[in-house]
């Protein structure tokens, strides 16, 4: 059980585009999303929570028009870098959480994304 | 503002070693620290999970410990394989909400 799906999981493209990654809670309804980047051989970085129907709380730094998080249903958010950069290029993750703080955060395969 | 750190960054052992690895965190309000599997390119598996009130967790050759007044948690390996080669994050859920802080992972590699 608790499986989330992340799609897709490599993404090649031109500076200038946007890109939408998509994070499913298949067997569970999940209350609260996280969006996180990772750097090479670096750890996690939380970029912004998100709970569903309601706006994401960003992480300081992190630009919200950049970076657009929408929540919109308890299986689903999505993250969608907007006019992307080579800066941008990086792995990221999301998670997923079901109920309470006290239950364990299920996280997605990641997608590679590689801005030319 | 929470920091974690793993010690050591990287590790390598022969297949059936028995291992040790560390994690500390600078605050001790915490709701729960997380053991977490990392393999190349992917995304995280939950190994195994301690809410501050507890002291330890296992999970088959897994055993975590948790001292959470002095900011520190250890993941023991018994009987190492190669299978287990991946990086190892731990991270703590902070009190205040419900944000992860991770540390940057030990590289493990057990040689067959």
């Amino acid at each position: 059980g608790a499986v989330v799906s992340q799609h897709p999981s490599r993404v090649i493209c031109k500076s200038g585009t946007s890109v939408k990654i998509e994070c499913r809670s298949l067997d569970f309804q999940a209350t609260t999303m996280f969006w996180y980047r990772q750097f090479p051989k670096k750890s996690l970085m939380l970029m912004a929570t998100s709970n569903e129907g309601s706006k994401a709380t960003y992480e300081q730094g992190v630009e919200k028009d950049k970076f657009l998080i929408n929540h919109a249903s308890l299986t689903l958010s999505t993250l969608t870098v907007t006019s992307a950069h080579p800066e941008d290029s990086s792995f990221y993750i999301c998670s997923a959480r079901e109920g309470q703080y006290n239950q364990p955060q299920h996280f997605g395969d990641g997608t590679r994304l590689s801005i030319l | 503002k929470q920091e974690v750190t793993q010690i050591p960054a990287a590790l390598s052992v022969p297949e059936g070693e028995n291992l040790v690895l560390n994690c500390s965190f600078t605050d001790s309000a915490i709701y729960n620290l997380q053991w977490f599997r990392q393999d190349p390119g992917k995304g995280l598996t939950s190994l195994l999970l301690i809410q501050s009130s507890q002291r330890e967790q296992t999970s088959g050759r897994l055993n975590a410990s948790l001292d959470k007044s002095s900011g520190r948690s250890t993941l023991y390996i018994a009987a190492s394989q190669p299978g287990d080669s991946a990086t190892y994050l731990c991270a703590v859920e902070e009190a205040s909400g419900s944000r992860l802080t991770f540390g940057e992972g030990t590289q493990l590699t057990v040689n067959p």
